[in-house]
């Protein structure tokens, strides 16, 4: 069975140093692959989202992530990260890319805090 | 804004109830999602269906049933309810199949079971 892993659980991080998130996927066949935010009290937003073509995706709010086949990952990383960047951060995975239901299997989160 | 609804935001009920959530897909999507946040399961998948069809279910209780109506938004039914099913519900709406469209997410149901 598809899953995705966010190997940290907290990531504690001063303002302007950089971030990287760590997400792993396991699946032998086709897969996209997501970040989204979700801020306190909010629903889900995407950050970024690999489909297909460059490996380097870039994402909103200066995010980006590069996939990594050989190694099954999708790590997210910003150069320098600001405040409002804490949140809960979730990688996500499809894999049934030719039936019709492309439901999204999560990571169990990662919760990026930044501090002064 | 997502575009996509869900009401109530909060809801407060004793084990044993039933309740309804409800979502309003954006404008022109066919596909409905219903998502599950715990603490102790994450994210999980519950249901999908496209255009007033299931599509496939997830990791779905028995107690908990789903539909899409003919105006496309659909209604999560949770029954004798437990304290364990205090959660948040989300719901995201896509241009469904047979390509992939980006789901886009409500701001969720939250609901605790006393």
């Amino acid at each position: 069975a598809q899953s995705v892993t966010q190997l940290d659980s907290q990531v504690p991080v001063f303002e302007e140093a950089p971030v990287e998130l760590r997400c792993n996927y396991s699946s032998s066949v086709s897969v996209y692959l997501f970040w989204y935010v979700q801020y306190p009290n909010q629903g889900l937003q995407l950050l970024l989202k690999y489909l297909s073509g460059s490996t380097l995706v870039k994402g909103i709010n200066g995010f980006e992530a590069e996939f990594n086949k050989s190694q099954t990952s999708f790590h997210l990383r910003k150069p320098s990260v600001h405040i409002s960047d804490t949140a809960e951060y979730f990688c996500a995975a499809i894999t049934n890319l030719k039936g019709s239901n492309y439901k999204l299997t999560f990571g169990k989160g990662t919760l990026l805090t930044v501090n002064p | 804004d997502s575009g996509v609804t869900q009401t109530p935001k909060h809801l407060i009920t004793a084990t044993g109830q039933r309740v309804t959530l409800r979502c309003s897909p954006r404008s022109g999507d066919l596909s409905v999602y219903w998502y599950q946040q715990s603490l102790d399961q994450g994210l999980q998948f519950l249901i999908h269906y496209y255009n007033g069809e299931e599509r496939a279910k997830g990791n779905i209780l028995e107690r908990f049933s789903a539909q899409q109506f003919p105006d496309l938004h659909s209604e999560l039914n949770l029954s004798s309810l437990e304290l364990g099913d205090s959660a948040l519900y989300f719901c995201a709406s896509s241009g469904g199949p047979p390509s992939y469209n980006e789901q886009f997410f409500g701001p969720g149901t939250r609901l605790t079971v006393l």
